[in-house]
């Protein structure tokens, strides 16, 4: 099980850049989400899917989007990137089904720097 | 607004001693808690939890422990090792599984 993989590790856009965080995970979770990491924030929730076909926005959607089109994949796209998105991204999984509501697994983050 | 708080960004704590981190909330309607632990370049890893019906749950060195009435949460960690040096965030959980964190405090326990 290689659990929760993202891509890329890091990143550097210009304003105004488009680009996709690739998040999947082969462990059958039903539950994904994305959250952003800032100094003194904690991680905040961007958007969250429980189950293929199906998402919801989170604290933080504003200028990110997500689908979710199979169980193991949830890309998130940022449309046009602006300096306030320079933050770490972490993915995360959880299966109810499994007991495993509220425990999420994380992957490693993608570190994304806008300029 | 801030509804899950960790006041203390950093604790130093000496090897073999206790560690107690604390954790405040603001939303009655949270119904489950969680601590993960967080090492520099990896994503946060899962360390304990607690349902809101119970005021203490422990999983070896790990103790988590619930004030609904001051909705207080802390983490306790007997003996410290150096291992355990990292970052600590408390979760609440809301609406199904949906998290939110506190800010986080960094931990450091000296050998």
């Amino acid at each position: 099980n290689a659990g929760v993989t993202q891509t890329p590790k890091f990143q550097v856009l210009k304003t105004g850049q488009s680009m996709t965080l690739q998040c999947a995970q082969d462990m059958n979770h039903e539950y994904m989400s994305w959250y952003r990491q800032d100094p003194g924030m904690g991680l905040r929730l961007i958007h969250y899917s429980v189950g293929a076909g199906i998402t919801d926005q989170g604290e933080v959607p504003n200028g990110y989007n997500v689908s979710r089109s199979t169980t193991e994949d949830f890309p998130l796209r940022l449309l046009s990137a602006a300096p306030s998105q320079t933050s770490v991204y972490f993915c995360a999984s959880s299966s109810p089904s499994q007991g495993l509501l509220y425990e999420q697994y994380f992957g490693p983050g993608t570190r994304l720097t806008v300029t | 607004d801030q509804q899950v708080k960790q006041n203390s960004p950093s604790l130093s704590v000496q090897e073999g001693r206790i560690s107690i981190l604390n954790c405040d909330y603001t939303n009655s309607m949270f119904d489950y808690f969680l601590w993960y632990k967080k090492y520099p370049a990896e994503g946060p890893t899962f360390l304990i939890s607690i349902s809101s019906i119970k005021d203490k749950n422990e999983d070896g060195r790990f103790t988590v422990f619930l004030n609904k009435s001051a909705k207080h949460l802390s983490l306790h960690i007997v003996p410290s090792q150096p291992g355990d040096s990292a970052v600590y965030f408390c979760a609440a959980s809301y609406q199904g599984g949906k998290l939110i964190f506190g800010q986080g405090t960094e931990l450091s326990v000296k050998p």
